[in-house]
């Protein structure tokens, strides 16, 4: 079946503007996760979504940055009023079930560039 | 904050030889995890190793995990240049509050003909 997805690939904006980062989860995936990757570091905990559950939102750097799931499928990552730092890759991954030990799938991520 | 800490940073090695990556944690784990990625993008899954498992193989992977100095090593064996990429430890802690891995900050590894 299809891995899980994300759009844009590649994202360009302007300081200041905001920014909308989607992700489509593996079907029947239940836990969704978004990571922030910069440059030659590894991955940044964002957030977590499980279910209907309130997400996990201890990762996520500041009021600027919110996420949403609807329908317990696709998430949407929005970083509003864009800055230079925010420039990353931005990664979804998604797993089967809460509780177990899974691995989670990731998807090839959105690099974002804030000029 | 990263948990887990790669050593050595970068490894370049020849064609057919073994590369070993470590990683050391700070905080207890329910089980450690190996990813891959090239080029910057999205991560594969390679092996994870629960934290009662001491040695874990798959194919020529060889992963080992010791709870009590905190710290995992990878061994890929007999490398093939398609291994070139980096390799990143993640630990998870869950705790009720979800699966969200902690990653390292990655080994970089060259494999050259």
């Amino acid at each position: 079946g299809a891995g899980v997805s994300q759009s844009p690939s590649n994202k360009v904006t302007e300081k200041g503007k905001d920014v909308e980062l989607r992700c489509d989860p593996i079907s029947g995936h239940t836990a969704l996760y978004w990571y922030r990757q910069s440059l030659g570091q590894g991955l940044e905990f964002l957030i977590y979504f499980q279910g209907n559950s309130a997400p996990d939102k201890s990762g996520l750097p500041s009021d600027r940055f919110s996420a949403e799931r609807t329908g317990g499928s696709v998430s949407t990552l929005t970083i509003q009023r864009t800055q230079q730092e925010d420039s990353a890759v931005y990664l979804c991954a998604s797993s089967p079930q809460r509780g177990q030990q899974e691995t989670q799938y990731f998807g090839p991520g959105t690099r974002l560039l804030v000029l | 904050s990263q948990q887990g800490e790669e050593d050595p940073q970068a490894l370049s090695i020849q064609e057919g030889e073994n590369a070993t990556m470590n990683c050391s944690y700070k905080t207890s784990i329910n089980n450690l995890q190996w990813y891959r990625q090239n080029s910057g993008r999205g991560l594969v899954h390679l092996i994870l190793i629960r934290s009662n498992e001491r040695e874990k193989h798959s194919g020529r992977l060889r992963v080992t995990l010791d709870t009590s100095k905190k710290s995992s090593s990878l061994l890929i064996t007999a490398s093939r240049a398609a291994d070139t990429a980096s390799y990143f430890c993640a630990t998870d802690a869950y705790t009720g509050g979800g699966n969200k891995l902690t990653f390292g900050t990655g080994t970089q590894l060259k494999v050259e003909l």
